[in-house]
């Protein structure tokens, strides 16, 4: 079955330093996602992407994220200022059709901030 | 906003004995309840899902039933396997434009013992 890789599984930054996480999603996929995963907590959906534009963003979505595609494979989440609040897995995932359908999940990348 | 509450946290049962979990779903709009299985190290994988206009699914050993009414749905797994030890999540999303982001339930631990 096709996956959806990330890279790294895991990402240690000092407060305050910027963090790219990298996300190859399937190929044939259109919708995009990145969630995360406090320890012990809920997976919280943070942004959905589609046709190169955000089409949804969450309350933990502010001003310090951002999601990029800059080519036609890689799917991006960029953290400006990581806070310490900000240590958890985060997921990519992708669908064909949107989130009313399967979404393949990436196994993550444990980001800690230190 | 669509909150999703599931119990319990934590499940232990016998090898061969049935499993099952409750999801309780807030926004009476919602209309798409899929379940996944999280093994350690790896991302959420969808092992089934419902839609509002269906009462019941089932596939080999799992099950899902929805209650619109009641607004909960619940995942059954019959004769238990080790292999079935996991974390599960329930969502539950609504249709909105071209996507409906997927709000996840806490989870649920399994422990199946040989």
């Amino acid at each position: 079955e096709p996956e959806v890789t990330q890279t790294p599984s895991h990402q240690v930054t000092q407060m305050g330093q910027e963090v790219i996480l990298r996300c190859v999603p399937i190929s044939n996929h259109l919708y995009f996602y990145w969630y995360r995963q406090i320890l012990g907590q809920k997976v919280e959906f943070l942004v959905s992407f589609y046709n190169n534009e955000i089409s949804e963003k969450s309350e933990i979505f502010d001003d310090q994220f951002s999601v990029e595609r800059p080519d036609g494979s890689n799917f991006t989440l960029k953290i400006r200022s990581t806070k310490l609040e900000d240590s958890a897995m985060y997921f990519c995932a992708s669908s064909r059709q949107g989130a009313q359908e399967k979404l393949f999940f990436g196994s993550g990348t444990q980001l800690s901030v230190l | 906003g669509e909150n999703v509450e599931q119990h319990p946290s934590t499940l232990s049962v016998q090898e061969g004995d049935s499993a099952v979990i409750k999801c309780t779903y807030s926004d009476s709009a919602s209309n798409y309840f899929p379940w996944y299985k999280q093994e350690l190290g790896k991302g959420p994988q969808l092992i089934i899902d419902i839609r509002s206009n269906v009462g019941e699914k089932k596939d080999q050993r799992i099950a899902v039933t929805l209650n619109k009414t009641a607004k909960h749905f619940s995942l059954h797994i019959t004769e238990t396997q080790p292999e079935d030890s996991a974390v599960y999540f329930c969502a539950a999303s609504k249709y909105g434009g071209s996507q409906g982001n997927l709000i996840f339930g806490k989870g649920t631990k399994l422990s199946v013992k040989p």
